[in-house]
């Protein structure tokens, strides 16, 4: 079974401030990993996905394997950041869902 | 370009009606799927197709109902709803062109049951 974890509800920080929202997955093959962003009463929009390794909005994210993570970052937060954000898997082998974790709020503070 | 539309946006029914929410999209994705966000639970699958006359259950289909006579469309009812059902319905679509389990998503409708 696959499973993802985004152990933080709320993220609240400063503007200018580093930002890591984090998510751990479980899953036995070689995943999809995506991150999505809802801003306030928005449609889900996707903002990276690992097989692309860009960097959207300043916002990087890395698979770790070994630690099966795919922890998004950024180094200096705006107010315009301040959204949910949704990790997701998908099983990499032909075609399967997303498994979304259950979301992180993040806060920007001026 | 429309994309993906959803309609109603916001609806308002009583326990016990039947309700339909539809999705409909322009892209010709193969794949459609519909969520349900909820506090505290994020998104669960409510079901998914993968073609026309093709549908799945997802993680909470119970309670609901789809068909997918067209491509495009890909309607979600609530047969006899309940206050339970309360939630923010989400209909996705997907393609594997370029070989990614990518989905867009659309508007989201927001279901409110008396």
């Amino acid at each position: 079974a696959q499973r993802v974890t985004q152990p933080e509800k709320l993220l609240s920080v400063f503007k200018g401030a580093p930002v890591e929202l984090k998510c751990n997955y479980s899953y036995s093959g070689s995943p999809e990993l995506f991150w999505y962003v809802q801003y306030s009463r928005q449609r889900l929009q996707l903002l990276l996905r690992h097989i692309s390794r860009e960097s959207i909005k300043g916002f990087t994210a890395d698979l770790n394997k070994g630690e099966t993570s795919f922890h998004l970052k950024k180094p200096f937060a705006q107010e315009e950041d301040s959204a949910m954000y949704y990790c997701a898997l998908s099983g990499g082998s032909g075609y399967s869902t997303l498994t979304f974790g259950k979301g992180t709020m993040l806060l920007v503070s001026p | 370009d429309a994309g993906i539309t959803q309609s109603p946006r916001y609806k308002i029914t009583e326990t016990g009606r039947q309700v339909t929410l539809m999705c409909h999209q322009t892209w010709s994705h193969s794949y459609m799927f519909w969520y349900r966000q909820d506090l505290g639970h994020g998104l669960r699958l409510i079901y998914y197709s993968a073609a026309a006359d093709i549908t799945d259950k997802g993680e909470v289909p119970d309670g609901y109902v789809v068909s997918r006579s067209k491509t495009e469309n890909f309607p979600l009812t609530l047969e006899s709803a309940t206050r339970s059902q309360t939630s923010v319905y989400f209909c996705a679509s997907s393609s594997r062109d370029r070989g990614s389990n990518e989905q867009f998503f659309g508007p989201g409708t927001r279901l409110t049951v008396l």
